[in-house]
């Protein structure tokens, strides 16, 4: 499994918008870039998944460069409810193990 | 569908006794995880299942420790005997094994004393 680099924190402001970086230089062919969500006290929650170039749902976008050694997660105009931990996942995804590392801790202040 | 549901939500029990989690996962999943959260230790998948059968149980961190899932809608997470070092959170997740995404319950918090 490809190993994923995150920041351990940031911090943000309300409205702002944040992009968290996750580095993957050993991302197989067959990997797909999948990020979580986690609140204090809950099971982490699918934001979004890409292969290459750019995702976009109602929740964030995925920023994905050619050589898909790093991906972006962008959260446009965060609130005080985005402060949470956020995961950066590499692997097939489909029916194969899902592990987590350390995550980023969004801040988010008013 | 209710998601994943995890029983109990908390369990205190003393040191060396056998403790049970539970998970029912949303129906026509066919991939299952267990995982462990500590504040040390962060996420640990202990081991994953693919149509109810083990496929990696690697993370799972001693012979305390085992896992069944007799069915598709049923799985447990056993440790006999506990010890103060297992207290944490499990989480149990369930995917379609063509799907995207995994779904999480809310957790067991366990408290070995």
């Amino acid at each position: 499994l490809a190993k994923t680099t995150q920041p351990i924190s940031m911090d943000s402001y309300e409205g702002q918008e944040v992009n968290i970086t996750c580095s993957h230089n050993n991302i197989a062919t067959n990997d797909y870039i999948t990020w979580y969500q986690q609140f204090p006290s809950q099971g982490p929650r699918f934001i979004i998944q890409g292969y290459k170039t750019k995702v976009t749902n109602e929740v964030a976008s995925l920023f994905i460069p050619a050589d898909r050694k790093s991906s972006t997660l962008s959260l446009p105009r965060v609130s005080l409810s985005d402060t949470a931990v956020y995961y950066c996942l590499v692997g097939e995804g489909y029916g194969n193990k899902l592990v987590f590392g350390a995550g980023t801790i969004l801040r988010v202040k008013s | 569908d209710a998601g994943v549901i995890q029983s109990p939500r908390h369990e205190v029990t003393e040191m060396g006794q056998e403790v049970t989690l539970r998970c029912k996962p949303i129906s026509g999943h066919n991939s299952l995880f267990w995982y462990r959260q500590t504040m040390m230790r962060g996420l640990e998948l202990l081991i994953y299942f693919n149509n109810n059968v083990p496929i990696d149980d690697s993370g799972m961190p001693e012979d305390r420790f085992s896992a069944k899932m007799p069915n598709a809608s049923f799985s447990t997470l056993k440790i006999q005997p506990s010890e103060p070092r297992d207290s944490a959170v499990y989480f149990c997740a369930s995917s379609m094994i063509e799907g995207t995404e995994a779904f999480f319950g809310q957790g067991t918090r366990l408290t070995v004393v």
